[in-house]
């Protein structure tokens, strides 16, 4: 178990809909991570938070969106969402300043339909 | 924009024999690491790199680090049923950011 809690596990939604996928890091960890593990893409960096701000992003679709709160948990906001957005979203955590991995979640299924 | 590329994607290989992956990226960086997934699961952190000439072993993997070659390998010794995963190399980004770019994959089977 690396710490980083992210829920829910599964979810399957309908084109259109919008969904919310929240990450809880690491205790202590000031960064959080997203990314999207599809099939045909590998694994794509979307987003950084570090203590509350934005500090990177990556390939992120302007119909996504994320947050990280004052308690460092993170939200990822779906929207208008297409049968391509089917993939396995995960957070990540990793420590401040300091050279080490990022620790990841389980993971959360998003289904398409 | 740092890319990082895997070789080879996939790997079939009898139990008992040796191989190396290795991971190419394009822009400076000297820290490392390598990550095995199994199937549906999470990614699992397996080695951190953090220098040139950086090498760490655990069990049968040994991950090694070539700063200005830009080129990291893992090397598999005498392998067993139990390594087949995936593994992926990242990089971090750096300029303070600890974005991990990660690499392809490489998707290893151990035939018995």
């Amino acid at each position: 178990d690396s710490g980083v809690t992210q829920t829910p596990k599964h979810l399957i939604t309908a084109t259109g809909q919008r969904v919310t996928l929240r990450c809880s890091p690491r205790s202590g960890d000031l960064s959080v991570y997203w990314y999207q593990q599809s099939l045909d893409q590998g694994l794509q960096f979307l987003i950084q938070y570090y203590n509350g701000e934005e500090r990177a992003k990556g390939n992120i679709l302007e119909r996504f969106s994320a947050q990280q709160f004052p308690d460092l948990h993170s939200e990822l906001n779906l929207s208008s969402l297409e049968l391509g957005d089917s993939a396995l979203y995960f957070c990540a955590s990793s420590p401040r300043q300091m050279n080490t991995e990022a620790f990841f979640g389980q993971g959360t299924r998003l289904t398409v339909v | 924009e740092l890319k990082v590329e895997q070789n080879p994607l996939f790997l079939s290989m009898q139990e008992g024999k040796n191989y190396t992956i290795y991971c190419n990226y394009s822009t400076t960086s000297d820290r490392l690491y390598w990550y095995r997934q199994d199937p549906g699961k999470s990614l699992e952190s397996l080695f951190v790199l953090l220098s040139n000439g950086a090498v760490k072993q655990e069990g049968r993997l040994m991950a090694s680090l070539d700063t200005k070659a830009r080129l990291s390998t893992l090397h598999i010794t005498a392998a067993v049923h139990d390594l087949s995963a995936t593994y992926f190399c990242a990089v971090d980004a750096g300029s303070g950011t600890y974005k991990y770019i990660f690499g392809t994959g490489t998707r290893l089977k151990v035939l018995a």
